[in-house]
């Protein structure tokens, strides 16, 4: 079965610090990856996706991922961050078909 | 930001009413997704179609029903609302041969 896990309900970092938020996934196949951000009261707003190619994943709002087949992730980064980033993250893969599995989601929580 | 409405926003109302949530998308997408979130928790695929007159169920069990008449728009309907209800819907939909999904900005309904 096609999974994804986010194993932190809450990540807490200071503002400027680099942040990570963690998923890991599990899938037959080659993964289709998603990052997501949901803030308040909204619906879901797409980050950035890995399909194929680099590794190395550059998406909206100067955040980025890492593909590592090896170890089935795709951590969420970020160099520097800021108090607006302050959100809920939800990693997700596609399924068999095009639809989409979603972690459990991970809170941000960026400190002044 | 993606051209997908969602009405109402929030919705209040009584127990046996019956409601629709509107769900539209300007962006000639055939296919569309409904969501079923309760607050800061992950997403659950309740309904999506792949086109006009295609409607499937998700993964998780809803007694919402769907319709598909036309290509931009995708409404769920309760015929009989009841508190179990209550929760945020999402919307979302994406091109045929895209991957990432577009989010509307979600109706967060509450029976009472």
């Amino acid at each position: 079965a096609q999974s994804v896990a986010q194993p932190e309900d809450q990540v807490n970092v200071a503002e400027g610090n680099p942040l990570t938020v963690k998923c890991t996934y599990s899938v037959s196949g080659n993964p289709y990856l998603f990052w997501y951000v949901q803030y308040p009261n909204r619906g879901l707003q797409f980050l950035l996706k890995y399909i194929t190619g680099d590794n190395l994943v550059k998406g909206s709002y100067g955040f980025e991922a890492e593909f590592n087949k090896s170890q089935t992730s795709f951590h969420l980064k970020k160099p520097s961050a800021l108090v607006s980033d302050s959100a809920l993250y939800f990693c997700a893969v596609r399924g068999f078909t095009d639809k989409l599995i979603f972690g459990t989601g991970t809170r941000l929580q960026v400190f002044p | 930001e993606a051209d997908i409405y969602q009405t109402p926003r929030y919705l209040v109302i009584g127990t046996g009413k019956k409601i629709t949530l509107e769900c539209s998308q300007t962006m000639g997408h055939d296919k569309m997704y409904w969501y079923q979130q309760d607050p800061g928790m992950e997403l659950h695929l309740i309904h999506y179609s792949y086109g006009v007159n295609s409607t499937e169920k998700g993964d998780l069990s809803s007694e919402s029903t769907v319709s598909r008449i036309r290509t931009e728009h995708f409404p769920l309907t309760l015929e009989s609302a009841r508190p179990s209800h209550t929760s945020q819907y999402l919307c979302a939909s994406t091109r045929t041969g895209g991957n990432e999904q577009y989010f509307g900005p979600g109706t967060r309904l509450t029976v009472t």
